[in-house]
């Protein structure tokens, strides 16, 4: 079937702008991650939702950074006015329940120039 | 906070030789310890696990044993293979949230023929 699906794969844009990642989990999935992840580096967790509601965002880094999950499945992480030190893979992961094996996508890779 | 420890690669071995990524962790608790594997243009995928003090977890011929006296999950491996090329990433979680990983900063693995 069908695994986690990420868009876009790439993403240049200008220091500044705003920014739209979206995460498409495994159909029936209720938990869905959010990770970043830097050069060289292992991932960062940055949010968790148990189905429609953020049931840990302590990984966000700051209040530019914030993601929705209105419906239970889709995913988006938004971050405003990006920065240089934004730049870097963001992971999504979902499972079945948040006690199951995690299954990762391929990642959004986000250059800010 | 938790935090986890890999050794530095690149891992640089000839084919059938045999292999230990050693990953120590610091966590409040009883965490359970993962080893996730990345290939090269692919997402991260679960290696193994091990849930408890003295469980060792296993799969495609690689092993490691939680050692609870040592706060250490060693990844070995008898004989690898040049298809086992990748980067491997140790991670721990605490569960208490759901599963939010603090993974290593991973370890490039090369294996010649």
């Amino acid at each position: 079937g069908a695994g986690v699906s990420q868009t876009p794969s790439n993403k240049v844009t200008e220091k500044g702008k705003y920014v739209e990642l979206r995460c498409d989990p495994i159909s029936g999935h209720t938990a869905l991650y959010w990770y970043r992840q830097s050069l060289g580096q292992g991932p960062e967790f940055l949010i968790y939702f148990q189905g429609t509601g953020a049931a840990d965002d302590s990984g966000l880094p700051n209040d530019r950074f914030f993601a929705v999950r209105p419906e239970g499945s889709v995913s988006t992480l938004k971050i405003q006015r990006t920065e240089r030190g934004d730049s870097a893979v963001y992971l999504c992961a979902s499972s079945l329940t948040s006690v199951h094996e995690q299954y990762f996508g391929p990642g959004t890779r986000l250059t800010v120039t | 906070g938790d935090s986890v420890t890999q050794m530095e690669g690149p891992v640089t071995l000839s084919e059938e030789a045999f292999l230990t990524i050693n990953c120590t962790y610091t966590a409040t608790g009883y965490p359970s310890l993962f080893w996730y594997v990345q290939y090269p243009g692919e997402g991260l995928q679960l290696l193994l696990k091990a849930t408890k003090a003295d469980d060792k977890g296993s799969n495609k011929g690689f092993e490691a044993t939680y050692r609870k006296e040592t706060t250490s999950f060693h990844l070995e491996k008898g004989s690898v293979q040049v298809s086992d090329s990748a980067v491997y990433f140790c991670a721990l979680s605490d569960g208490n949230y759901g599963q939010n990983f603090v993974f290593g900063p991973g370890t490039r693995l090369s294996v010649l023929p």
